[in-house]
């Protein structure tokens, strides 16, 4: 099956610096990559997501890029605030597997003001 | 607010004890999916539901069992309950059509003492 694998496990960064999370998977026939970010008490919440067919994806502050040949993909925030502060997951799944989630181990990102 | 609800949000039982999860997705959503999050284990699949049938397995304990009613809710029953069963387990829904955007929960934890 898929696995999934995710670094940092911790990434500190200074507000306004850039955070970068990388991620790798197994599985060839995974073509769909999203992006959850997890706060304190809360559900994953899906904040950008990437399909086999397209390299780079961005929306305002946030980026993902995938290297199919390489089977990894990286969560790119820049400009990063106190509020980016959370846990974030990679995950990959297929159209065949209906769907499900194979979540990487996730990143704990501090943004220190 | 993902749209998605899930009932209740604590759950505090002894071992030996069966509970049920409740999970309403998004208004529109025909599949619902199962994750169980743990320290250790991080965020697993279970099962999935599309418009009432079961459509995938991840490895959920035979103990664990769920189902989808004609009004697209869906409930997760866990019986003879262990210590190792304590977790967060979250709902996601995903839209018709759409196979793998899934939308989550903001969770339920149990907790077995």
């Amino acid at each position: 099956g898929e696995n999934v694998e995710q670094h940092p496990s911790t990434l500190s960064v200074q507000e306004g610096d850039s955070a970068v999370i990388k991620c790798t998977y197994s599985d060839s026939a995974s073509n769909y990559f999203p992006w959850y970010k997890q706060e304190l008490g809360k559900g994953p919440q899906l904040i950008i997501d990437i399909r086999s067919n397209v390299g780079e994806k961005k929306d305002q502050r946030i980026a993902v890029t995938l290297n199919k040949t390489a089977k990894h993909f990286s969560l790119h925030i820049t400009e990063t605030q106190p509020e980016d502060s959370a846990v974030y997951f990679c995950a990959a799944s297929n159209f065949d597997s209906w769907g499900k989630l194979q979540f990487g181990a996730g990143t704990q990102v501090v943004v220190t003001p | 607010d993902s749209g998605v609800t899930q009932t209740p949000k604590h759950l505090i039982t002894a071992t030996g004890q069966r509970v049920t999860l409740r999970c309403s997705p998004r208004s529109g959503d025909l599949s619902v999916y199962w994750y169980q999050q743990s320290l250790d284990q991080g965020l697993q699949f279970l099962i999935q539901y599309y418009n009432g049938e079961e459509r995938a397995k991840g490895n959920i304990l035979e103990r664990f069992s769920a189902q989808q009613f004609p009004d697209l809710h869906s409930e997760l029953n866990l019986s003879s309950l262990e210590l190792g069963d304590s977790a967060l387990y979250f709902c996601a829904s995903s839209p018709a059509g759409v196979v793998n955007e899934q939308f989550f929960g903001p969770g339920t934890r149990l907790t077995v003492l």
